[in-house]
């Protein structure tokens, strides 16, 4: 067990819905990940958050948002779901250390399915 | 060309083989390079971290850095079924984290 939580486990709905998918980070990790894991794309970072503030984005769509809250907890918003969207989604998180050198711990993933 | 390759496998061997896992990539400013192993419907897990050329061991495991041919490599001892996963390469530069796409490993007993 890693320390990071994610819910929920499974999500089915439909297309043209949104969702909002959750994580909270170990005890004391500042930084939270998510990432995007399809069978064609393997695991695809979308953003990062440092204590509140965006840090780094990778490839996330427009239809996709993401936020830290003050409680370090982390949603991942999508919406316009299209089938393509059917994926795991995983959370990770890290405690500061030398910039660049973070280990990341992941959370169990929601799997998402998109009918 | 991708920054990150790995050869996808599937990999199967034999119980007690020894498995080599390897990444290659093409962006030179990376510093820090990981293995997490990832069993089916689960989160990748952190097996290996490494900073510098040259090798690091842990019980079974040994991850290798060659830096100068931009090589990494994840080698398993005395393998076990219970290694039967997908193991993924990664590695940093700043804040900017790639995976290699997998390696699928089956370990039949």
């Amino acid at each position: 067990d890693s320390g990071v939580t994610q819910t929920p486990k499974h999500l089915i709905t439909a297309t043209g819905q949104r969702v909002t998918l959750r994580c909270s980070p170990r005890s004391g990790d500042l930084s939270v990940y998510w990432y995007q894991q399809s069978l064609d794309q393997g695991l695809q970072f979308l953003i990062q958050y440092y204590n509140g503030e965006e840090r780094a984005k990778g490839n996330i769509l427009e239809r996709f948002s993401a936020q830290q809250f003050p409680d370090l907890h982390s949603e991942l918003n999508l919406s316009s779901l299209e089938l393509g969207d059917s994926a795991l989604y995983f959370c990770a998180s890290s405690a500061p250390g030398l910039a660049g050198s973070e280990t990341q711990y992941f959370g169990p993933g929601t799997r998402l399915l998109v009918l | 060309q991708k920054e990150v390759e790995q050869d996808p496998g599937p990999l199967s061997v034999p119980e007690g083989a020894i498995v080599s896992l390897n990444c290659t990539y093409s962006n030179s400013a990376f510093q820090y390079f990981m293995w997490y192993r990832q069993y089916s419907r689960k989160g990748p897990e952190l097996l290996m971290y490494t900073y510098s050329s040259g090798n690091k061991e842990d019980g079974r495991f040994t991850a290798q850095v060659d830096k100068s041919s931009k090589y990494i490599s994840l080698f398993i001892r005395d393998s076990q079924p219970s290694d039967s996963a997908t193991y993924l390469c990664a590695m940093v530069n700043n804040n900017d984290m790639r995976f290699g796409a997998g390696t699928r490993l089956t370990v039949k007993p």
